[in-house]
């Protein structure tokens, strides 16, 4: 069975400070990753998806993703925070399960930017 | 831009009541989903159809039914609401499967079950 684990349920972090939102996974091979971002009183929105090929993945907004294999990491960075970053930020993994791909979120990750 | 809308943002029920709760996409995917959101909790796959008239159950079902009469349209019902329903209920359709995938979010309903 997949899942997906965010380490820290609220990290917080000054405007203009490094962002780093860590995702672990345990999925089948290949494993199809996605960073998903929910601002307040809205649906999910999807920032970055990693498939195959290049293992450091640019999505909107300024951030990136790295897969590391090695690691079954799939961290969410951005490098300098901006107030607009606040909000729930949702790993996922999508794994083939009964002949379709199925996705399975994380516990979600709250980003708080301080000015 | 693809557009899913939820029929209501805030919905306030009684236990016991009947619930209906509405998804329409307008892309013609042919995936949709339903998924309850609580806090700490992440998002939980209750129910996705993969075609008109195809359901399979998610990680957890109980309490709850789906219709897929049409493509664009899907419905999760309570049969029966009770409190520990109380959730914010995501509808969301999706665009390929694994590698080509992308899911788009409705804004949600958040449901309140007295």
């Amino acid at each position: 069975a997949q899942s997906v684990t965010q380490l820290g349920s609220h990290v917080s972090v000054s405007e203009g400070a490094l962002v780093l939102l860590r995702c672990n996974y345990s999925s089948s091979v290949p494993p199809y990753l996605f960073w998903y971002v929910q601002y307040p009183n809205q649906g999910l929105q999807l920032l970055l998806k990693y498939t195959t090929g290049a293992t450091l993945v640019k999505g909107i907004n300024g951030f990136e993703a790295e897969f590391k294999k090695s690691e079954t990491s799939f961290h969410l960075t951005k490098p300098s925070a901006h107030m607009s970053d606040a909000a729930e930020y949702f790993c996922a993994v999508s794994g083939l399960s009964g002949g379709s791909y199925i996705p399975t979120f994380g516990r979600g990750t709250s980003l708080i930017v301080h000015p | 831009d693809v557009k899913v809308t939820q029929s209501s943002r805030y919905l306030v029920k009684r236990t016991g009541e009947k619930v209906f709760l509405e998804c329409v996409q307008d892309m013609d995917h042919e995936n949709m989903f339903w998924y309850r959101q609580d806090p700490g909790l992440g998002l939980r796959l209750i129910y996705f159809s993969y075609d008109v008239k195809m359901k399979e159950k998610g990680d957890i079902p109980e309490g709850y039914s789906v219709s897929r009469e049409k493509k664009e349209r899907f419905s999760l019902i309570l049969e029966s609401a009770s409190t520990n329903q109380t959730s914010m209920y995501l509808c969301a359709s999706r665009i390929g499967q694994g590698p080509r995938e992308t899911q788009y979010f409705g804004p949600g309903t958040r449901l309140l079950v007295l």
